[in-house]
């Protein structure tokens, strides 16, 4: 089955520290895989995507993704935390075959401290 | 600007009875999808419709219904056989269902039972 794996619920950094939100995924075929960020009580806002072509991708906001096919993941990165970005974090990767649905992570908590 | 606007922010629903959460766009996408969010659990997909006139059943279709009348609306009926609709409701579009283009998120309802 095709899934995407959020191995930790909750990641803390201090501000100005890098930070680093985990995906893994499962799919069949090559993936498409993107990043979104959720703040409280609002949609989802789409950070970045990996489709094909270079293993580090930059995104909105400062965010980083790297693509890593023998690991089979899609770690997030940034160089330097700020408080704003503390929010929740959700991996997903598209199905083939299936238009454009995408299936989701549980979502990472991520809580940058000043 | 272009986005999706979902209604209301905030619902109630009594038992025994069906409520309608309105989905609208503005962003000439072919494609819109409904899905539910509880605590831990990331997003699951309730409907999705690729095109006017024609949707299908996502991971957890049981208790919903929806309807795909004009490319710009796509609203979510949640009936009296879903059980346990409390939950935060978030709508989607993409510019078709084979593109490898980001979803678009509206800002949710969040529906509870009275």
């Amino acid at each position: 089955a095709q899934s995407v794996a959020q191995p930790e619920d909750q990641v803390n950094v201090a501000e100005g520290n890098p930070l680093t939100v985990k995906c893994t995924y499962s799919v069949s075929g090559n993936p498409y895989l993107f990043w979104y960020v959720q703040y409280p009580n609002r949609g989802l806002q789409f950070l970045l995507k990996y489709i094909t072509g270079d293993n580090l991708v930059k995104g909105s906001y400062g965010f980083e993704a790297e693509f890593n096919k023998s690991q089979t993941s899609f770690h997030l990165k940034k160089p330097s935390a700020l408080v704003s970005d503390s929010a929740l974090y959700f991996c997903a990767v598209r199905l083939q075959g299936y238009g454009n649905k995408l299936v989701f992570g549980a979502g990472t908590i991520l809580r940058v401290k000043s | 600007d272009g986005g999706i606007t979902q209604s209301p922010k905030y619902l109630f629903r009594k038992e025994g009875q069906n409520v309608t959460l309105s989905c609208e766009q503005n962003l000439n996408h072919d494609a819109m999808y409904w899905y539910r969010q509880d605590p831990g659990q990331g997003l699951r997909l309730i409907y999705y419709s690729q095109i006017v006139n024609d949707f299908q059943k996502g991971d957890i279709a049981e208790g919903y219904s929806v309807s795909r009348e004009k490319k710009e609306s796509f609203p979510l009926t949640v009936t009296s056989a879903q059980k346990n609709p409390t939950a935060f409701y978030l709508c989607a579009s993409s510019p078709s269902g084979s593109s490898n283009q980001p979803q678009h998120f509206g800002d949710g309802t969040r529906l509870s039972i009275l």
